[in-house]
């Protein structure tokens, strides 16, 4: 079946320290998104890619990056200079503006 | 971006019908209205979109208003299952902007 996974499903981080986060889609939608939520808030949108080799900031992009060098896969790297990045991260892929989106199940990111 | 206003919480008993609606007054001729709902630690899942015209599916139907600035998913019957918070958007762009959205409460 198609679909969108994300690994890992949970992942414990140091303090200054990146880590990446994984997300892949074999739906062969082009648009893939990166979304933060905070406990009891609704989505934000952290990053977003229209097509392979291209990507645009959404409204909290600081602190996080991206690529997108195949069609499927399109990882978030959370740096250290982001700087309260406990949260859950949730990534998501739509074929055009009328079609709905496809979530995957999330990794939840805790700073320790 | 468009916006979407929600209440913050409902309740319904189970097995009666829910109305969960949604204001959209800055709503543009070319916008998609779409809703989901999230289960506790899990994505958003896809629930219903449409135009202008009202739309049906195995999950929930859409009613708009004729003008298009306000809308109203209707759980039919609801189950516990059903329990959730769901939210309205605009699709006007290659994004989507996330409220709030509603938190549904079913009672048993």
């Amino acid at each position: 079946d198609g679909g969108i996974t994300q690994s890992p499903k949970y992942l414990f981080r140091k303090e200054g320290q990146n880590v990446t986060l994984s997300c892949e889609q074999n739906l062969n939608h082009d648009a893939m998104y990166w979304y933060r939520q905070d406990p009891g808030q609704g989505l934000r949108l952290i990053y977003y890619s229209q097509i392979v080799n291209d990507f645009q900031k959404g409204d909290i992009a600081e602190g996080y990056s991206v690529s997108r060098e195949k069609k499927e896969s399109f990882p978030l790297t959370v740096t250290s200079a982001q700087k309260n990045p406990t949260a859950f991260y949730l990534c998501a892929s739509r074929q055009g503006a009328v079609y709905g989106y496809t979530f995957g199940s999330g990794t939840r990111l805790t700073v320790v | 971006d468009a916006k979407t206003t929600q209440p913050n919480s409902m309740e319904s008993n189970e097995e009666e019908p829910v109305h969960l609606p949604c204001n959209h007054s800055t709503i543009s001729g070319t916008d998609y209205i779409h809703w989901y709902r999230q289960l506790p630690s899990q994505g958003p899942e896809y629930v219903i979109h449409g135009l202008t015209s009202n739309v049906n599916n195995r999950m929930a139907s859409l009613a708009i208003a004729e003008d298009r600035k306000s809308s109203t998913l209707i759980l039919h019957r609801a189950t516990l299952r059903d329990a959730a918070v769901y939210y309205c958007i605009l699709s006007r762009t290659y994004k989507y902007i996330f409220g709030t959205g509603t938190r549904l409460k079913v009672l048993a």
